[in-house]
């Protein structure tokens, strides 16, 4: 069974930063695209970021602006997201999921919440 | 970006029937789209991908049709299970993957 769990949320000032991490088991971890999406509160769902297997390829949401990073590593089948120059409007439930076959969302972790406030 | 509208935002129904659920592309997307149930504080479910394929798993009840730029989701003989909210996601353009505002199915 594919086990997704993600760690690291919390509160954090406008302008903070914060590392998101995702653990994973019961999948080829090494073989699998990795995926951040988010949800803001009573929100719909919005694509973060994804990265490819050897964590060569990275992409990004255009709306992220460039303030976050995505990461992996192999040997502890683990995804994180550096999110820095948080907003308010960062504020969101965070889910790391894998791809199917093709940029469907398979598999999803229970979530992590971001809340950045003053 | 490729804009994703679902109608109706949200949907009244009672036990036992079917509903359909309506998720418009503002392009051509040929038949890459996937559908998501979503319950209250939990992870979005993958119900279909390609427009039509039924996910491993996912009751016979909920298909999934159309292509190009627009695509509808069935649930037939609707389940105490099935009030939940409901979303489309578009996966033609890799790079900026989008998802519809969500339909929220209620009794």
């Amino acid at each position: 069974e594919v086990q997704l769990a993600e760690s690291g949320g919390g509160l954090v000032r406008p302008g903070g930063s914060l590392r998101l991490s995702c653990v994973t088991s019961g999948l080829n971890f090494s073989n699998t695209e990795m995926n951040w999406v988010r949800q803001a509160p009573g929100k719909g769902l919005e694509w973060v970021s994804s990265i490819s297997e050897s964590g060569q390829k990275k992409y990004y949401a255009t709306s992220m602006g460039g303030r976050f990073a995505i990461s992996r590593d192999n040997a502890k089948n683990s995804v994180y997201l550096q999110m820095n120059s948080l907003r308010v409007e960062d504020t969101a439930v965070y889910f790391c999921a894998t791809f199917g076959r093709l940029e469907y969302f398979q598999s999803w972790g229970q979530g992590t919440l971001v809340i950045v406030s003053s | 970006d490729i804009q994703m509208t679902q109608s109706p935002s949200t949907l009244s129904a009672s036990l036992g029937d079917t509903v359909t659920i309506t998720c418009r592309a503002s392009q051509d997307i040929d038949v890459w789209v996937a559908w998501y149930q979503q319950k209250p504080g939990k992870a979005p479910k993958l119900l279909i991908y390609r427009a039509s394929r039924l996910e491993t798993g996912v009751p016979s009840r909920f298909s999934g049709s159309g292509s190009g730029t627009r695509f509808i989701l069935t649930i037939n003989s609707l389940q105490p299970d099935d009030f939940a909210t409901y979303y489309c996601q578009q996966y033609n353009n890799y790079l900026a993957l989008t998802f519809g505002e969500g339909t929220k199915v209620e009794i």
